[in-house]
C-alpha cells in the first residue's frame, strides 16, 4: 500500500534557528498537506499544496510540493518555542483519505 | 464556537462496555472523517460521510465499530464491547473542500 516517509523522526534546535523536514512517497500524489499537532490537540492544518512544483508559505512557513509530485518539504524560519509540537505530513491522491507520515517532532 | 469540536474529551471504559463518542463538525461542511490516532503514529482512516451518506467504511477495524451522521451534521462513532486495542485517540475532521480537513481535538479512549 502507499507510505510516506518523513524525515527527521525528531530534530532538536535553538530558538531561532531555520528548521527543515520533509516527506517523500513510493507513489504519486495530487495534494499534500502539513498539519501541526500540540499534546492533547487534534492536528492544525498549516499549508495545503495542490500543483507540482508549488511553493507556498503562511508566515515562517514555506512548504513546497515536489516536481515529481513523490515529494514534499517544510521549512520553518526563527524558530519559536510555540513551534514545539508534532508536525505532518500527508498525500491524497484522486481518493479522498489521507495518507499520513509518522511525524517530526521538534522540540527547542 | 467556529472549529470542530468533540465530546467527551476523554473517555474511561471497562472492557466490555459500549461508548458513544460525538463529532461536532463546522457548519456548513459537507464532508466527515473520522480517525484513530495511536500514540506516537499518525491518524489512520476510519470512516468518511458525505452529508447523512456513508461513502466509505473500509477503515473500521471490526464490525463493533459503527459510525453514523443521520442528519448530515453531528455524528457519532460507536463502539460495542469495547477491547484494550481500542484505546487511543478517536479524531474527527470536517470540510468543505475534500483536501482541506480540518481536526477536532480528539477524545481519548482508555479501555481498562
Amino acid at each position: 500500500g502507499q507510505q510516506l516517509n518523513q524525515s527527521p523522526q525528531s530534530m532538536f534546535i535553538q530558538e531561532g534557528e531555520d528548521v527543515s523536514m520533509n516527506c517523500t512517497s513510493s507513489s504519486i500524489f495530487n495534494t499534500w498537506l502539513w498539519y501541526k499537532q500540540d499534546p492533547g490537540e487534534g492536528p492544525v492544518l498549516l499549508i495545503a499544496l495542490y500543483k507540482a512544483g508549488e511553493l507556498t508559505s503562511n508566515g515562517r512557513l514555506t512548504a513546497q510540493f515536489g516536481i515529481t509530485r513523490k515529494d514534499s518539504f517544510l521549512n520553518i524560519s526563527a524558530s519559536i518555542p510555540s513551534d514545539v509540537g508534532i508536525y505532518f505530513c500527508a498525500g491524497q491522491d484522486s481518493n479522498y483519505q489521507l495518507i499520513w507520515g509518522a511525524g517530526t517532532k521538534l522540540i527547542i | 464556537g467556529a472549529g470542530v469540536s468533540q465530546s467527551p474529551r476523554y473517555k474511561v471504559a471497562k472492557r466490555g462496555q459500549d461508548v458513544a463518542l460525538r463529532c461536532d463538525p463546522i457548519s456548513g461542511h459537507v464532508s466527515l472523517f473520522w480517525y484513530q490516532q495511536a500514540l506516537g503514529q499518525g491518524p489512520e482512516f476510519l470512516t468518511y460521510f458525505q452529508n447523512e451518506a456513508q461513502l466509505d467504511k473500509s477503515g473500521l477495524p471490526s464490525d463493533r465499530f459503527f459510525a453514523e451522521r443521520p442528519e448530515g451534521s453531528v455524528s457519532t462513532l460507536k463502539i460495542q464491547r469495547t477491547q484494550q486495542e481500542d484505546s487511543a485517540v478517536y479524531l474527527c475532521a470536517s470540510s468543505a473542500k475534500i483536501y482541506e480537513q480540518y481536526f477536532g481535538p480528539g477524545t481519548r479512549l482508555t479501555v481498562t
